[in-house]
Formats: C-alpha cells, sequence, structure tokens
C-alpha cells in the first residue's frame, strides 16, 4: 500500500518556466512534509517542507503547497533551471518520525 | 556542522558473499539513524532505524541485518548476498523532522 504517491514519473519544463511536482498521500497521520532532490549515484538532499498546520512554505525559488482537503502537495520551482534537473522525492511523517517516501519524479529543465 | 560519511562509495560482490557497509556520523549526539535501498528506478526503501545504540528496528524482512554499536556508528551486514540486493544504499540521520542522507553506496551483487 503506496501511502506517498508521486504520480508522474518524469517531467520536462524549459529553462525560465515554472516546474510543478505533485505528490499525494493516503495517511490522515502525516504530519509533516518534506522534498528531497537527488543526483545519480548521490544520496538525497532536503530542499523545504511544510507542517501540517501550514498551507504554504517558500524559500526562495522553491515553495510548496499543502492541500490537506485533497491529501495533496506540491512543489513550485520558479523560475526553472538546467541545474535544477534531478529527481524529487516527496515524502511524510508522523509524531513517529519515520519518513515514508514517493516514488519519485525525474525533471529534466531544458536550456 | 554534521556530516555524514559512507564506505565504500562502490562495491560489486558475488552471490553468497557477505556484506558490511559502514555509516559514521559527526557533529551530533544521539541521532537517529536509516538504512535505505533505492532500487534500480525505484523510490527510497527504508531498512533498518534506530533510535540509540544496540537499538534497531527492522521495517522489511530480508537476509540483511543492521547493527549500531557507537552512537554514531551504523553498520549494514548481510552473511549470503543474493542477486536482489543489489542497489543504491543510503545512510540517514535525522534530528527533529528533516533526514539528512550520506553518499551512498552503489551495491551489485554478480
Amino acid at each position: 500500500d503506496q501511502q506517498v504517491k508521486q504520480n508522474s514519473p518524469s517531467l520536462s519544463v524549459q529553462e525560465g518556466r515554472i516546474s510543478i511536482l505533485n505528490c499525494d498521500y493516503t495517511n490522515s497521520m502525516f504530519d509533516y512534509f518534506l522534498w528531497y532532490k537527488k543526483y545519480p549515484a548521490e544520496g538525497p538532499t532536503f530542499l523545504i517542507s511544510i507542517s501540517s498546520i501550514k498551507d504554504k512554505n517558500e524559500d526562495g525559488r522553491f515553495t510548496v503547497f499543502l492541500n490537506k482537503s485533497a491529501k495533496h502537495l506540491s512543489l513550485h520551482i520558479v523560475p526553472s533551471q538546467p541545474g535544477d534537473s534531478a529527481v524529487y522525492f516527496c515524502a511524510a511523517t508522523t509524531s513517529a518520525r519515520q519518513l515514508t517516501f514517493g516514488s519519485g519524479t525525474q525533471l529534466t529543465v531544458l536550456p | 556542522s554534521q556530516t555524514i560519511h559512507q564506505w565504500p562509495a562502490t562495491l560489486v560482490q558475488p552471490v553468497g558473499s557477505p556484506l558490511s557497509l559502514e555509516c559514521t556520523v559527526e557533529g551530533t549526539s544521539n541521532p537517529n539513524l536509516y538504512w535505505y535501498r533505492q532500487a534500480a528506478g525505484r523510490g527510497l526503501q527504508l531498512l533498518f532505524y534506530s533510535v540509540g545504540i544496540g537499538q534497531i528496528s527492522s521495517e522489511v524482512p530480508q537476509n540483511l541485518s543492521a547493527s549500531r554499536p557507537q552512537d554514531r556508528q551504523f553498520i549494514l551486514s548481510s552473511k549470503k548476498l543474493l542477486l536482489s540486493d543489489s542497489g543504491f544504499y543510503l545512510c540517514a540521520w535525522s534530528a527533529i523532522n528533516e533526514q539528512y542522507f550520506g553518499p551512498g553506496t552503489r551495491l551489485t551483487v554478480t
């Protein structure tokens, strides 16, 4: 049972445009959500997170939106840059603090 | 600042051979430690986590085991590797909510 789903395995965006990566979850006990970026043969790096008491968190070019009623979160990257090309994982956790990861979305930013 | 080390970076082992991957964390005390595996084209699967020395929780039954002999050391082992053990193994530590990952070990079982 996949509790965290990233239904788009890949996404291509033109440089300078907005990238929107989506994530859905099923467990209503999740109270904290995170996005990680991963380059090939490297460990994931933490990007941005959001608590369930918020619906938006912004950090530079990265904004995460949380829609609790729809059990949906999204990561917006604007403007997109070629260096943003990577696999993006969303993750969710409960008070137990074990992360459940989605399967990832490969973002390709075209120059 | 905190850093996390993993070694080796790459490993090629024959089926049936033993395995030992090591992870150490610097700059923090009593971290929660995790082992994940990323199989080819798939997401991150939690294998083990530890909240303290000698305390290991297994998430997935398999022929792997983990040990935490010291506060900041986490070891992933196997007595006999299977072909299906091939993948990218990641160690992570957490403070409060976020987890921070090491560089990973690419394991190929032949």
